[in-house]
């Protein structure tokens, strides 16, 4: 079972500071994500990556940044956070771009930004 | 691109009942759908995929039926119990672009003894 971790578990962030997300997988997976969830809604891809040092805009990538800095780590950077980026965010891998592979997610971290 | 609704947003049923979630997608030459199950406080879990040349799959306690005339796909939890209880998201990959999936809105599930 691929493994996919996320730190930390949640965050109280200040509006305007800094946060970043980390995210670990051990299984060799090329694909890594950033989701958010809202309360309500359905997860929305932020940003993706398919190789090391390298990714790509999803759908909602205004306000994010991410870093692949290796294979297995992935991060998403919130420079000046804004009360409307509270949500959970979820960290996913999938072995490629295959259509049938299926997400592995991790825990998800639960961002307040007062 | 691929649109997604899922019906209901909330679902409160008796342990013993049936409950089923629906979700209806645009693009015709969707291929793949997914189940994810979210238990309150932990991650999505992997509950059933389905793939366009199979309708019916059963699972412990569960059936997704695929309907690609009607562009729908439903998970119908039968002799629901407490242990059910879930957030159930529905997930579809398009055939195009293979780094995207679109999810349903979710269904918060309460199975009440």
């Amino acid at each position: 079972e691929a493994a996919v971790t996320q730190s930390p578990r949640s965050k109280v962030a200040v509006t305007g500071g800094k946060v970043t997300l980390s995210c670990h997988q051990t299984n060799n997976h090329d694909y890594m994500y950033w989701y958010r969830q809202d309360t309500g809604h359905g997860l929305r891809l932020i940003h993706y990556s398919y190789v090391a040092d390298s990714t790509e805009k999803g759908d909602i990538p205004d306000g994010y940044k991410a870093s692949r800095p290796s294979q297995e780590n992935f991060s998403l950077i919130l420079e000046l956070a804004s009360l409307s980026q509270t949500a959970v965010y979820f960290c996913a891998s999938s072995p490629g771009q295959i259509s049938n592979e299926r997400l592995f997610f991790g825990h998800g971290t639960k961002l307040s930004v007062l | 691109g691929e649109q997604v609704e899922q019906r209901p947003p909330h679902l409160s049923v008796r342990e013993g009942d049936s409950a089923v979630i629906t979700c209806t997608y645009t693009d015709p030459n969707s291929y793949y759908f997914f189940w994810y199950k979210q238990e309150p406080g932990a991650s999505l879990q992997l509950l059933m995929k389905v793939f366009s040349s199979t309708e019916i799959n059963e699972g412990q306690g569960f059936t997704v039926l695929l309907n690609k005339k009607d562009k729908r796909l439903s998970l119908n939890l039968t002799a629901a119990h407490p242990g059910d209880s879930a957030a159930y998201f529905c997930a579809v990959r398009p055939p195009t672009g293979g780094y995207k999936v679109v999810f349903g809105s979710g269904t918060r599930l309460l199975v009440s003894p």
